[in-house]
């Protein structure tokens, strides 16, 4: 059964640093997200990205975080100088249509020191 | 108001019971409607969608939405040890973003 994966399990990284979180959603999906979650609370939506652009994107989603897919089937998210309260875990996403049901990866969790 | 609200439990049903899990969202405009569960470490897995007023059945799940009174709920029936999760609602609003509520702890006692 088709799955996402996402890469690294675990990030460890120094307040300041960037880190780059990747994901390979399912192969003939075209709509990915990125959501994260902090210990012990919701899920919040991050940034919806189709047709190779950002379609939607939440408060959260400020200058320090980019996404980008470089390549048919690597979708990345970028933070670009970290802070302490980006210790999360980071969930990607992706369904095969707008309205579609979301499938979630297994998550990176960051850790900033 | 919050966005997606659902009671935090947690919630203890006996083996064999029916669960029922309760979530109402405020922006009236919402389109699309989802479960998902969430062992403890783990991520978020779909169990239902649904998108239109009424029931849905899915084996030993039902979701039930209200759009006039902008209620989703998920009955599990027959609940077992391995339900013991926490179960997100979900909403997908007019533009193509997901808001989830906070959960809701389910515990099914032997």
């Amino acid at each position: 059964e088709p799955e996402v994966t996402q890469t690294p399990s675990h990030q460890v990284t120094q307040m300041g640093q960037e880190v780059i979180l990747r994901c390979v959603p399912i192969s003939n999906h075209l709509y990915f997200y990125w959501y994260r979650q902090i210990l012990g609370q919701k899920v919040e939506f991050l940034v919806s990205f189709y047709n190779n652009e950002i379609s939607e994107k939440s408060e959260i989603f400020d200058d320090q975080f980019s996404v980008e897919r470089p390549d048919g089937s690597n979708f990345t998210l970028k933070i670009r100088s970290t802070k302490l309260e980006d210790s999360a875990m980071y969930f990607c996403a992706s369904s095969d249509d707008l309205a579609g049901e979301q499938f979630f990866g297994p998550g990176t969790r960051l850790t900033v020191l | 108001q919050k966005e997606v609200e659902q009671n935090s439990g947690p919630l203890s049903v006996p083996e064999g019971a029916i669960a029922s899990l309760n979530c109402t969202y405020s922006d009236r405009g919402s389109q699309s409607f989802f479960w998902y569960r969430q062992y403890s470490g783990k991520s978020p897995e779909l169990i239902m969608s649904i998108y239109s007023n009424g029931d849905k059945e899915d084996g030993r799940f039902t979701a039930q939405l209200n759009k006039a009174s902008q209620y989703v709920s998920l009955l599990i029936r027959d609940s077992q040890p391995s339900d013991s999760a926490t179960y997100l609602c979900a909403v997908r609003r007019n533009n193509n973003d997901m808001r989830f509520g906070a959960g809701t702890r389910l515990t099914v006692k032997p």
